[in-house]
């Protein structure tokens, strides 16, 4: 079984700050993605790497996949009261016709 | 598009009780899936199909049955509710890209259950 760890499992930080939020694991993936909850709605998608050391930028967010495809981040610039909710990672290895999901980060960033 | 769409949102089972959680896509998506979000925990896949009339069971199957007759519709049928079932169900589809992989999932508002 592929298991995905996010770190931290809480932050709490006030806006204009600046966070980073981990999802590792032993397993290599073909493709990770990161996604963002609200409240009382379903995940939405806001990014996939497929290629170990690709960056991809998403306005104040930053996605890095790692070399080996074993771990990715997501920095936040100057944190927003709307960057709040839960975000996902997720991983597909090359032969698995599903995602295996992170526990999640939930980020609240206060005004 | 309507995207996914699933119901109903809230719904109070008691012990033992049956029903069916509904989803539709309309994106004409070959790969459905459904998931169990627990509070503050992330998403534990239950079932998944690859196309109408294929299932297969995912990480936590047990006290849950599917059924994919058509591309569009993968209700989620849960006999005997128990206590252990209260949580958020989410169901989701999948497109293949060009080289045969699937890949961005795009999930329904979701359906709250309570088993008492």
């Amino acid at each position: 079984t592929q298991l995905l760890e996010q770190s931290p499992q809480f932050l709490s930080i006030q806006e204009g700050e600046n966070l980073t939020v981990y999802c590792n694991s032993s397993s290599v993936f073909s493709s990770l993605q990161w996604y963002r909850q609200e409240p009382g709605e379903g995940p939405v998608l806001l990014v996939t790497v497929v290629t170990g050391g690709e960056v991809k930028k998403l306005k104040r967010l930053t996605f890095q996949f790692g070399d080996a495809r074993k771990d990715s981040s997501l920095h936040i610039t100057a944190a927003q009261p709307g960057d709040t909710g839960l975000y996902l990672c997720a991983g597909k290895s090359g032969s698995a016709r599903q995602l295996t999901f992170g526990s999640g980060t939930q980020l609240t960033v206060l005004p | 598009n309507a995207g996914v769409t699933q119901t109903p949102k809230f719904r109070i089972l008691k012990i033992g009780q049956s029903m069916t959680l509904q989803c539709t896509q309309d994106m004409n998506h070959n790969y459905m899936y459904w998931y169990r979000q627990d509070p503050g925990m992330g998403l534990k896949l239950i079932y998944y199909s690859v196309g109408a009339g294929i299932t297969d069971k995912g990480e936590v199957p047990n006290g849950y049955n599917v059924s994919r007759s058509t591309t569009e519709d993968f209700p989620l049928r849960l006999e005997l509710a128990a206590p252990s079932q209260t949580s958020v169900y989410f169901c989701a589809s999948s497109y293949l890209n060009s080289r045969g992989e699937s890949y961005e999932q795009y999930f329904g508002p979701g359906t709250r259950l309570t088993v008492t």
